[in-house]
């Protein structure tokens, strides 16, 4: 296990369609965020897990958007009828207690 | 509200020399400060952190340096590669929060 994993890197969609992201965590960290990156910004917090718990979630996650860590492993990032607003870099981190978080590559979504 | 200011959207300086990247916070609860470096097309990537105890933490060319009264933190790069240019993100944490907050990012640029 080299690291957090993220599929797909890139993700083009037509408005109004579905998209889900796959995030694999470093395999002994419980701890999963998930964050997004807009041009010129830096990364801006959506949601995050402990195991399988979805303990907080950010005023940014609208209700089009679900995540899900089924069983405390990897992630699903789901966002429902896709607005060109929701273009941008959707990045998922993973850390053990207390520790650093460590970034996958990223998923680059374009909503067009 | 942007917690975490980086001023400086860029920076250039010459091979050798010293980068000092800044950045500002206005929450006084953040006690865990981080620097992340980002290539472009992959993930932030963690470089070095200081907790609130500690004024300075070195970790070889790289340092970073907390005054907790201005609410200031620098990370400082001696000497400057041009391997170094990215963009540097700063994070803080605060106790019993599970986001980081990040800053905007200073784009590096080292000059061979």
């Amino acid at each position: 296990d080299t690291g957090v994993s993220q599929d797909p890197r890139h993700k083009i969609t037509k408005r109004g369609q579905n998209v889900t992201f796959r995030c694999d965590p470093i395999s002994e960290h419980n701890r999963l965020y998930w964050y997004r990156q807009t041009l010129g910004q830096g990364p801006e917090f959506l949601t995050y897990f402990q195991n399988e718990a979805q303990l907080e979630k950010s005023r940014l996650l609208s209700d089009r958007f679900s995540a899900e860590r089924p069983k405390g492993s990897f992630s699903t990032l789901e966002i429902q009828r896709t607005e060109q607003g929701d273009s941008a870099m959707y990045l998922c981190a993973s850390s053990s207690r207390g520790g650093k978080a460590f970034f996958g590559q990223g998923t680059r979504l374009t909503v067009v | 509200d942007q917690q975490v200011k980086q001023n400086s959207p860029s920076l250039s300086v010459q091979e050798g020399r010293i980068s000092i990247l800044n950045c500002d916070y206005t929450n006084s609860m953040f006690d865990y400060f981080l620097w992340y470096k980002k290539y472009p097309a992959e993930g932030p990537t963690f470089l070095i952190s200081i907790s609130s105890i500690k004024d300075k933490n070195e970790d070889g060319r790289f340092t970073v340096f907390l005054n907790k009264s201005a609410k200031h933190l620098s990370l400082h790069i001696v000497p400057s590669q041009p391997g170094d240019s990215a963009v540097y993100f700063c994070a803080a944490s605060a106790p019993g929060n599970n986001d980081m907050r990040f800053g905007a990012g200073t784009r590096l640029t080292v000059k061979p």
